[in-house]
This record gives C-alpha cells, sequence and structure tokens, in this order.
C-alpha cells in the first residue's frame, strides 16, 4: 500500500532562517501534491499544490519541489516568522479519481523569535 | 458562506451511544469530504460525496458509521454505538467544481468515554 513519511519530530529554527520540510511517498507517484497548515484547534489550511509535471512551484515565501525519482517533496519556508510556527502536512492523490487525499501525519514547525 | 462549518465543536459522549455531527459546505461546493484526525496522525479518509453521484464509502472503518448528504450541500456523518476507539477530531472538507483544493472546517472533537 502507498505510504506516506513525514518528520514526526518537530523542526526548531531560529527567525529568518529557512525552514525546509520533507515528504516521502513510497511506490508509484501521485498525480499531484499539496502541503497544508494545521494550527491546534483547527482545520488544515491549503498552501500549495504541485502536479507531478511540475519541478518547483512558489508563493511568496513558500516554495514546494516535487522530484519523482527520488519519490520526495520538500516545502521550504524563507525568511521564517514566528507566525509561521504550525505543523504542516503532506497530502498526496494518486489520481485514481477517489479525489479523497492521503496525508501524512506532519511536521510540526516551531520558529524561534 | 464564508467557509465550511461543522457542529457541534464538541461532543463527550458514552460508550455505547449514537452521535451526529454536522457539516455545511462552502456555499456551491460539489464535493464534501469527510475525514478522521486522531491525536498527533495525519488525516484519514472517511467519505466522499460528488454532486449526485454515489459517495465513496471506502475509508468508514465499520458498518457503524454511516452519512449522507441532503440536498447536495449539508452533510451528516453517524456513528452507532460508540466505542472509546472513535475518539478523534472528525473534519469535514468542501471542494468546488474542478478543483483540487480542499477547505476545511474546524472540525468536531469527539469524546467517547
Amino acid at each position: 500500500s502507498q505510504k506516506i513519511e513525514q518528520n514526526s519530530e518537530a523542526l526548531n529554527i531560529q527567525e529568518g532562517k529557512t525552514a525546509t520540510l520533507t515528504c516521502n511517498y513510497t511506490n508509484y507517484s501521485p498525480a499531484y501534491l499539496q502541503w497544508y497548515r494545521q494550527d491546534p484547534g483547527r482545520g488544515p489550511v491549503f498552501l500549495l499544490l504541485i502536479r507531478e509535471n511540475e519541478k518547483e512551484k512558489r508563493k511568496e515565501r513558500l516554495k514546494v519541489t516535487f522530484d519523482t525519482t527520488l519519490k520526495q517533496s520538500l516545502f521550504h519556508i524563507t525568511a521564517s516568522q514566528p507566525a509561521d510556527s504550525a505543523t504542516y502536512l503532506c497530502a498526496l492523490d494518486w489520481g485514481t479519481g477517489r479525489r479523497a487525499l492521503t496525508f501524512g501525519s506532519g511536521t510540526r514547525l516551531q520558529v524561534q523569535p | 458562506g464564508a467557509g465550511v462549518s461543522q457542529s457541534p465543536s464538541n461532543k463527550v459522549t458514552e460508550k455505547g451511544k449514537d452521535v451526529e455531527l454536522r457539516c455545511d459546505p462552502i456555499s456551491g461546493h460539489t464535493a464534501l469530504y469527510w475525514y478522521r484526525q486522531s491525536l498527533g496522525q495525519g488525516l484519514e479518509f472517511l467519505i466522499y460525496f460528488q454532486g449526485n453521484s454515489a459517495p465513496d464509502k471506502s475509508g468508514l472503518p465499520s458498518d457503524r458509521f454511516s452519512a449522507e448528504r441532503t440536498g447536495g450541500s449539508v452533510s451528516t456523518l453517524t456513528i452507532q454505538r460508540t466505542q472509546q476507539e472513535d475518539s478523534a477530531v472528525y473534519l469535514c472538507a468542501s471542494s468546488g467544481q474542478g478543483s483540487d483544493t480542499q477547505y476545511f472546517g474546524p472540525g468536531t472533537r469527539l469524546t467517547v468515554l
């Protein structure tokens, strides 16, 4: 079965640095991959989507890469701020037509002022 | 509405009781999803509605779980004879026609004593 792995350990970085979060998956590549942000007690909020034929996507301070050879997506937040502290989830659509996403367990990011 | 809403926000029930969780999607969104999130875990797909098509129930963990969507809008997730392992946050999401982005509600935290 398909598996998604995100680093379960929290990532602690200093304000102003670039945060890099990893999402690895097994078996065949998804049709597309999404990144969501989740704050405590809230539902996930969509950030970026990248398709299997795209290498990189950017939105303001956010950048996502997608390497189908490594079966990995990297999520970068440049010039990080304490307000970026949250749990970040990657979610994959395997293109089966079901449309429901398969989520990783998320990585908690803590940006220290 | 402005976003996806869910009610109640918290539900405490006794083992063996039935519960109903409600989701109001974004107006005009044709797709509606239910997910479950246990403590420290990723989101687990439960059921997916798309327009008037038969729902995809492949994620429902047992026959105690059911859901309906009336008039293509509001959805109710019902759990019969609740068990302690049903304790989790139940999240609803909706998406527009042809869109891959899912918009999540705040969730209902269910605690089964």
